[in-house]
């Protein structure tokens, strides 16, 4: 299932690099999320967009910026990258369900390293 | 503040059944999520609660009791493909996901 993608799958970068993680989506779901995830740690929420207008700050978006592009785009940038961001980042996407869940499914990740 | 608390790990029998409890504090509730997640993989959705009661999906049920902040998810007739980690998250006041840090099943023959 490619319904959401994101590019690249890898990377390693340099402390003080800029760096972008790509995500698109063919769901056509209005609302976009990004989150990070490191071991023995739950998903935690950095950004996200209910429509090409909305862009919200979620639990931990400092050291993070987004910009959404169109529906179906949604960027994270790291504008300074440090070693404390090493960490396997997810985008989602969610609407409206039957049941009013907006259950979100998830692009496949980003494995990111800081050195 | 917003917690939510999963067992960290798990061991069952293929073939048996295991149950995977969440507790939760959060500022208000508006539904509860179990994803699963497969090493290295994105988590997919399993179920959604949003009233008290039992929600059944094959071999996988899910419970919920709001009065006392608990949910499980039920897992029947385990397989080796069941051994993955079961993400409880839960939506607040603010319509956002909180999420619990997981539970890892490893499913033994």
């Amino acid at each position: 299932d490619a319904d959401v993608t994101q590019t690249p799958r890898n990377r390693i970068t340099k402390t003080g690099k800029r760096i972008m993680l790509e995500c698109s989506q063919t769901k056509g779901h209005d609302r976009m999320y990004w989150y990070r995830q490191d071991p023995g740690l739950g998903l935690r929420l950095i950004y996200y967009s209910f429509d090409v207008k909305d862009i919200n700050k979620g639990e931990i978006s400092d050291g993070y910026s987004v910009s959404r592009q169109a529906q179906a785009k949604f960027s994270l940038s790291l504008e300074s990258a440090i070693p404390n961001q090493t960490a396997l980042y997810f985008c989602a996407t969610s609407a409206k369900s039957a049941d009013s869940s907006y259950e979100q499914y998830f692009g496949p990740g980003t494995r990111l390293t800081v050195t | 503040g917003q917690n939510i608390d999963q067992p960290t790990e798990m061991t069952a029998t293929e073939g048996a059944i295991v149950q995977i409890n969440c507790t939760y504090q959060t500022s208000g509730f508006n539904g509860l999520f179990w994803y699963q997640q497969h090493a290295g993989e994105a988590p997919t959705f399993l179920s959604y609660n949003v009233l008290d009661g039992l929600e059944e999906k094959g071999r996988f049920s899910s419970f919920l009791s709001r009065s006392k902040g608990y949910s499980y998810l039920l897992l029947k007739e385990l397989q080796m493909k069941d051994s993955a980690s079961y993400l409880c998250a839960v939506k607040d006041s603010n319509y956002q996901l909180i999420w619990g840090a997981g539970t890892k099943l490893i499913i033994k023959p």
